[in-house]
């Protein structure tokens, strides 16, 4: 089965601006998420979806924040205002279904780089 | 309160050796399910090997077992015969059921390193 896709792989953006990453989950994976890993840490959930309803965002930075799963399947995350902090690997991870069991399957991430 | 816990920073091994990797976690929730991840260098994050909480015994996939301890609320990652490919960060997550909606939360990692 093909993998999880998320693009770009790098991004280089001056804070201030904006960015989106895109990600295609595997085909019916009905669990979607986005994680932002910071370098030399664990990776920490930014949103987490169930089909194209949101599960839990309560750590995502809603001020510059913002994702979006229309139509149940693939999913953009965007950032507007960068800032310098928001340097990170970007992934994206979904899962069969949210049970306890089900473990998540991830794409290669998107690393940003904020100057 | 660090839901999951990973003490060892950087842990160096034997080619050839085994090697265990800590972790500990921290639930009210009686169904959860704990998972370990690898990332190499190259940033891609691989599932390695799930145990449920209402599992009797360990979880075992090929040179990966996971040594279940529920009372000590410990989940350590036990490699066998370590091999030079083995060199990656180590992750451990858990998933609740009841609460939370399945999100899962990762440790901060641990760094192995396989010498020849």
């Amino acid at each position: 089965e093909a993998g999880v896709a998320q693009s770009p792989r790098y991004k280089i953006i001056e804070k201030r601006q904006s960015v989106a990453f895109w990600c295609n989950p595997i085909s019916g994976h009905a669990t979607l998420y986005w994680y932002q890993q910071i370098l030399g840490q664990g990776p920490k959930l930014l949103i987490q979806f169930q089909n194209n309803g949101v599960v839990d965002d309560s750590q995502l930075p809603k001020d510059r924040f913002s994702a979006e799963r229309l139509k149940g399947v693939d999913s953009t995350l965007k950032i507007q205002p960068a800032k310098l902090e928001d340097s990170a690997v970007y992934l994206c991870a979904s899962s069969l279904a949210p049970g306890v069991n089900s473990p998540l399957h991830f794409g290669n991430g998107t690393r940003l780089t904020v100057t | 309160a660090q839901k999951i816990t990973q003490t060892q920073p950087g842990m160096f091994v034997q080619e050839k050796e085994a090697v265990t990797l800590d972790c500990t976690y921290d639930t009210s929730d009686p169904s959860y399910g704990l998972f370990w991840y690898k990332q190499p260098s190259s940033g891609e994050m691989i599932f390695l090997i799930y145990q449920g909480s209402y599992d009797q015994q360990n979880a075992t996939e090929g040179r990966y077992s996971l040594n279940f301890q529920k009372a000590r609320k410990s989940a350590n990652l036990v490699i066998s015969a370590s091999q030079l490919g083995d060199s990656a960060m180590y992750f451990c997550a858990m998933r609740e059921g009841n609460t939370n909606a399945g999100k899962s939360t990762f440790g901060d990692g641990t760094t192995l390193t396989v010498k020849p």
